[in-house]
């Protein structure tokens, strides 16, 4: 079946780099997402990689895919204060239209 | 400017009674969703509409209804809400099926009396 875990919880000081992990079951993924949420707000898409790719670099954001250990990413670079929000991985898989999230990471970060 | 409205952005209904939340979409995208996010949980999927087409995940409550009545607009209804329905409710739209990207509004807030 499809799962998505997540850490529930990372706290940085501005201008670290945050690194937030995801780990999904399913192989046949074949694209994961990453959204993020601010208070009270939607999930607006961030960034996403093809399973068939290891990296993916988008400004300051730094995807990473192990597809053996089925294990995902995003490193945010220079984190500002104004990237505290929760983050969701998700998984869709060929073939089909919906999207499994994981249950979400809250950053918070500290000046 | 907003692409995809939910409205309103905070709902207050009483136990039973019926409640309809909207989204609308200014993208012309083939895909509507309706997804229930409670505190601290992932965002779930309730149903999406493939053009008119209405696909209900089997899990979702019958209590939970939808309608399309175009393109642009989309309704959730809730006929009988219980305590337990109190959650935010994202819409989502995509341009297709199939590995798109979604894209989401800023989602109702309800809350049951």
């Amino acid at each position: 079946g499809e799962d998505v875990e997540q850490s529930l919880f990372l706290s940085v000081r501005e201008g670290d780099s945050s690194v937030i992990n995801c780990t999904y079951t399913d192989s046949s993924s074949t694209y994961l997402y990453w959204y993020k949420q601010e208070p009270g707000a939607g999930l607006q898409l961030l960034t996403y990689i093809f399973s068939n790719m290891d990296m993916k670099q988008d400004q300051r954001l730094t995807v990473l895919l192990n597809k053996k250990d089925k294990h995902l990413s995003l490193r945010i670079a220079d984190t500002q204060t104004g990237d505290s929000a929760i983050y969701f991985c998700a998984e869709s898989i060929q073939g089909y239209s919906t999207l499994t999230f994981g249950k979400g990471t809250m950053l918070l970060v500290s000046p | 400017d907003a692409m995809v409205i939910q409205n309103p952005r905070y709902q207050v209904t009483q136990f039973g009674k019926p409640v309809t939340l909207s989204c609308s979409q200014t993208l012309n995208h083939n895909v509507m969703y309706w997804y229930q996010q409670k505190s601290s949980q992932a965002p779930k999927l309730l149903f999406h509409y493939y053009d008119k087409d209405f696909n209900n995940e089997a899990d979702t409550p019958d209590n939970f209804q939808s309608r399309r009545p175009n393109t642009s607009f989309c309704f959730l209804d809730i006929r009988s809400p219980g305590l337990g329905d109190a959650a935010m409710y994202l819409c989502a739209t995509s341009r297709d099926r199939g590995n798109e990207k979604l894209f989401f509004g800023s989602g109702t807030q309800l809350s049951v009396l």
